[in-house]
Protein backbone atom coordinates (compact mmCIF):
# COMPACT_ATOMS: atom_id res chain seq x y z
CA UNK A 1 0.00 0.00 0.00
CA UNK A 2 1.11 3.49 0.05
CA UNK A 3 3.17 4.73 2.19
CA UNK A 4 3.92 8.58 4.16
CA UNK A 5 4.45 10.98 0.96
CA UNK A 6 5.91 14.31 1.29
CA UNK A 7 5.72 17.25 -1.26
CA UNK A 8 7.92 19.03 -2.39
CA UNK A 9 10.65 16.60 -2.18
CA UNK A 10 13.40 19.79 -2.59
CA UNK A 11 12.36 23.15 -1.77
CA UNK A 12 15.14 26.11 -1.93
CA UNK A 13 13.80 29.53 -0.94
CA UNK A 14 14.99 33.18 -0.60
CA UNK A 15 15.68 34.21 3.09
CA UNK A 16 12.34 36.20 4.51
CA UNK A 17 9.73 34.40 2.20
CA UNK A 18 7.67 31.79 4.00
CA UNK A 19 7.48 28.22 3.09
CA UNK A 20 4.58 25.22 3.59
CA UNK A 21 5.40 21.65 3.22
CA UNK A 22 2.99 18.96 3.18
CA UNK A 23 2.46 15.77 4.73
CA UNK A 24 0.30 12.79 3.55
CA UNK A 25 0.25 10.22 6.17
CA UNK A 26 -0.92 6.72 5.69
CA UNK A 27 -4.54 6.12 5.59
CA UNK A 28 -6.14 5.61 9.08
CA UNK A 29 -2.96 6.54 11.48
CA UNK A 30 -4.06 8.24 14.36
CA UNK A 31 -0.90 9.92 14.69
CA UNK A 32 1.60 12.30 12.90
CA UNK A 33 5.13 13.93 13.40
CA UNK A 34 7.32 16.31 11.79
CA UNK A 35 11.36 16.44 12.89
CA UNK A 36 13.63 18.23 11.35
CA UNK A 37 17.31 16.76 10.36
CA UNK A 38 20.10 18.61 9.75
CA UNK A 39 23.10 17.34 7.72
CA UNK A 40 23.93 14.15 9.41
CA UNK A 41 22.47 15.02 12.88
CA UNK A 42 20.05 12.88 14.48
CA UNK A 43 15.91 13.60 14.79
CA UNK A 44 15.01 16.86 16.10
CA UNK A 45 11.25 16.57 16.98
CA UNK A 46 9.05 19.60 16.26
CA UNK A 47 5.24 18.69 16.46
CA UNK A 48 2.93 15.90 17.11
CA UNK A 49 -1.03 15.32 16.79
CA UNK A 50 -2.65 12.66 18.24
CA UNK A 51 -6.04 12.01 16.76
CA UNK A 52 -8.53 14.51 17.95
CA UNK A 53 -6.17 16.12 21.11
CA UNK A 54 -4.57 19.33 21.22
CA UNK A 55 -0.99 18.61 19.42
CA UNK A 56 2.16 18.17 21.23
CA UNK A 57 3.89 21.55 20.03
CA UNK A 58 6.88 21.46 22.43
CA UNK A 59 9.42 21.06 19.94
CA UNK A 60 9.03 23.99 17.26
CA UNK A 61 12.08 26.10 17.86
CA UNK A 62 10.26 29.87 17.43
CA UNK A 63 7.02 31.04 16.34
CA UNK A 64 8.03 31.29 13.07
CA UNK A 65 7.01 27.87 13.21
CA UNK A 66 3.63 26.13 12.80
CA UNK A 67 1.65 23.15 11.81
CA UNK A 68 -1.82 22.02 11.19
CA UNK A 69 -3.59 18.86 10.62
CA UNK A 70 -6.80 19.37 8.45
CA UNK A 71 -9.57 16.33 9.19
CA UNK A 72 -7.30 13.77 10.38
CA UNK A 73 -5.04 13.47 8.27
CA UNK A 74 -2.96 15.79 5.68
CA UNK A 75 -0.47 18.06 7.51
CA UNK A 76 1.01 20.98 6.64
CA UNK A 77 3.90 23.18 8.03
CA UNK A 78 4.60 26.24 7.66
CA UNK A 79 7.62 28.00 8.09
CA UNK A 80 7.36 32.13 8.30
CA UNK A 81 10.10 34.72 7.00
CA UNK A 82 12.55 31.74 6.52
CA UNK A 83 16.30 32.16 7.88
CA UNK A 84 19.30 30.15 7.03
CA UNK A 85 19.72 28.25 9.91
CA UNK A 86 15.75 26.75 8.83
CA UNK A 87 17.66 24.48 6.34
CA UNK A 88 17.53 20.96 6.67
CA UNK A 89 15.67 18.19 5.67
CA UNK A 90 11.98 18.14 7.71
CA UNK A 91 10.49 14.48 7.73
CA UNK A 92 7.09 13.41 8.65
CA UNK A 93 5.85 10.35 10.30
CA UNK A 94 2.80 8.75 10.86
CA UNK A 95 1.30 5.71 13.36
CA UNK A 96 -1.14 3.62 14.44
CA UNK A 97 -1.62 1.97 17.64
CA UNK A 98 -0.80 -1.78 17.24
CA UNK A 99 -3.28 -4.41 18.16
CA UNK A 100 -2.05 -5.96 21.72
CA UNK A 101 -1.06 -3.97 23.93
CA UNK A 102 -2.13 -0.14 25.49
CA UNK A 103 -3.51 2.60 23.34
CA UNK A 104 -0.32 4.49 21.77
CA UNK A 105 2.70 1.96 23.49
CA UNK A 106 4.22 1.24 20.65
CA UNK A 107 3.42 4.15 18.01
CA UNK A 108 5.99 2.28 15.63
CA UNK A 109 6.72 4.96 13.09
CA UNK A 110 6.44 5.10 8.98
CA UNK A 111 8.56 7.63 7.90
CA UNK A 112 8.14 9.64 4.18
CA UNK A 113 10.83 10.57 2.34
CA UNK A 114 11.45 14.25 3.57
CA UNK A 115 11.75 17.67 2.42
CA UNK A 116 15.54 19.05 2.03
CA UNK A 117 14.82 22.83 2.37
CA UNK A 118 17.53 24.98 1.70
CA UNK A 119 17.11 29.00 2.63
CA UNK A 120 19.77 30.92 0.42
CA UNK B 1 18.69 16.64 28.28
CA UNK B 2 17.88 13.55 25.88
CA UNK B 3 15.58 11.18 27.37
CA UNK B 4 17.71 8.27 25.23
CA UNK B 5 21.20 8.68 25.35
CA UNK B 6 22.98 6.67 22.45
CA UNK B 7 26.52 5.31 22.32
CA UNK B 8 28.49 5.38 20.47
CA UNK B 9 27.79 8.12 18.44
CA UNK B 10 29.83 7.53 15.90
CA UNK B 11 31.51 3.77 14.69
CA UNK B 12 33.79 2.74 11.67
CA UNK B 13 34.72 -0.77 11.42
CA UNK B 14 36.14 -2.76 8.61
CA UNK B 15 33.86 -5.78 7.26
CA UNK B 16 33.66 -8.63 8.53
CA UNK B 17 34.06 -6.97 12.60
CA UNK B 18 31.17 -7.39 15.41
CA UNK B 19 29.67 -4.34 16.92
CA UNK B 20 27.27 -3.06 19.63
CA UNK B 21 25.41 -0.01 19.80
CA UNK B 22 23.84 1.23 23.41
CA UNK B 23 20.23 2.94 23.99
CA UNK B 24 20.27 3.91 27.78
CA UNK B 25 17.78 6.07 29.78
CA UNK B 26 17.29 6.80 33.72
CA UNK B 27 13.41 6.59 32.46
CA UNK B 28 11.26 3.02 32.02
CA UNK B 29 9.80 2.76 28.49
CA UNK B 30 6.86 0.14 27.56
CA UNK B 31 8.59 -0.50 24.62
CA UNK B 32 11.71 0.39 22.49
CA UNK B 33 12.30 0.55 18.98
CA UNK B 34 15.64 0.41 16.42
CA UNK B 35 15.51 2.45 13.18
CA UNK B 36 17.89 2.65 10.56
CA UNK B 37 18.52 5.09 8.27
CA UNK B 38 19.95 5.34 4.60
CA UNK B 39 21.41 8.82 3.49
CA UNK B 40 18.35 10.56 1.19
CA UNK B 41 15.72 8.46 3.09
CA UNK B 42 13.76 8.51 6.09
CA UNK B 43 14.39 5.92 9.15
CA UNK B 44 12.49 2.34 8.89
CA UNK B 45 11.93 0.17 11.88
CA UNK B 46 13.87 -2.81 12.74
CA UNK B 47 12.38 -3.99 15.41
CA UNK B 48 10.46 -3.11 18.44
CA UNK B 49 11.14 -4.64 21.86
CA UNK B 50 8.89 -4.85 24.58
CA UNK B 51 8.83 -7.29 27.37
CA UNK B 52 11.99 -6.61 29.51
CA UNK B 53 14.60 -9.20 29.09
CA UNK B 54 13.62 -9.41 25.24
CA UNK B 55 16.24 -10.59 23.05
CA UNK B 56 15.15 -10.74 18.89
CA UNK B 57 17.43 -11.32 16.23
CA UNK B 58 16.71 -10.05 12.91
CA UNK B 59 19.38 -11.93 10.84
CA UNK B 60 22.58 -10.89 11.73
CA UNK B 61 21.39 -8.41 14.22
CA UNK B 62 20.59 -8.90 17.72
CA UNK B 63 18.18 -6.46 19.86
CA UNK B 64 18.04 -6.65 23.48
CA UNK B 65 15.80 -4.75 25.90
CA UNK B 66 17.44 -3.98 29.46
CA UNK B 67 15.93 -6.36 32.40
CA UNK B 68 14.48 -3.25 33.88
CA UNK B 69 13.53 -1.21 30.45
CA UNK B 70 15.37 1.44 30.55
CA UNK B 71 17.83 0.37 28.11
CA UNK B 72 18.44 -1.63 24.98
CA UNK B 73 21.12 -2.57 22.68
CA UNK B 74 21.93 -3.32 18.90
CA UNK B 75 24.68 -5.87 18.41
CA UNK B 76 25.59 -6.74 14.54
CA UNK B 77 27.40 -9.50 13.78
CA UNK B 78 30.24 -9.96 10.58
CA UNK B 79 29.54 -6.14 9.72
CA UNK B 80 29.01 -5.48 6.06
CA UNK B 81 28.87 -2.25 3.92
CA UNK B 82 25.06 -2.53 3.48
CA UNK B 83 25.34 -2.54 7.15
CA UNK B 84 26.25 1.35 7.16
CA UNK B 85 23.89 4.11 8.14
CA UNK B 86 22.34 5.65 10.72
CA UNK B 87 20.80 3.65 13.71
CA UNK B 88 18.46 5.47 15.95
CA UNK B 89 16.45 4.09 19.15
CA UNK B 90 13.22 5.28 19.87
CA UNK B 91 10.23 4.69 22.71
CA UNK B 92 7.50 6.54 24.79
CA UNK B 93 8.32 6.56 28.48
CA UNK B 94 6.30 4.66 30.22
CA UNK B 95 2.97 6.55 31.84
CA UNK B 96 3.44 9.75 29.37
CA UNK B 97 0.37 11.00 27.73
CA UNK B 98 -0.41 10.57 24.17
CA UNK B 99 2.04 8.23 23.53
CA UNK B 100 4.67 10.56 21.83
CA UNK B 101 7.80 8.83 20.88
CA UNK B 102 11.37 9.82 21.77
CA UNK B 103 14.48 9.16 19.66
CA UNK B 104 18.07 9.31 20.62
CA UNK B 105 20.58 11.21 18.86
CA UNK B 106 21.91 8.11 16.90
CA UNK B 107 24.76 5.81 15.85
CA UNK B 108 26.20 7.05 12.73
CA UNK B 109 27.85 3.21 11.70
CA UNK B 110 30.25 3.20 8.52
CA UNK B 111 31.79 0.08 7.26
CA UNK B 112 34.53 -0.33 5.02
CA UNK B 113 35.32 -2.77 2.71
Amino acid sequence: GAGVSQSPSNKVTEKGKDVELRCDPISGHTALYWYRQSLGQGLEFLIYFQGNSAPDKSGLPSDRFSAERTGGSVSTLTIQRTQQEDSAVYLCASSFPVAGGPSFSYNEQFFGPGTRLTVL
Amino acid sequence: TQLLEQSPQFLSIQEGENLTVYCNSSSVFSSLQWYRQEPGEGPVLLVTVVTGGEVKKLKRLTFQFGDARKDSSLHITAAQTGDTGLYLCAGAPRGSTLGRLYFGRGTQLTVWP
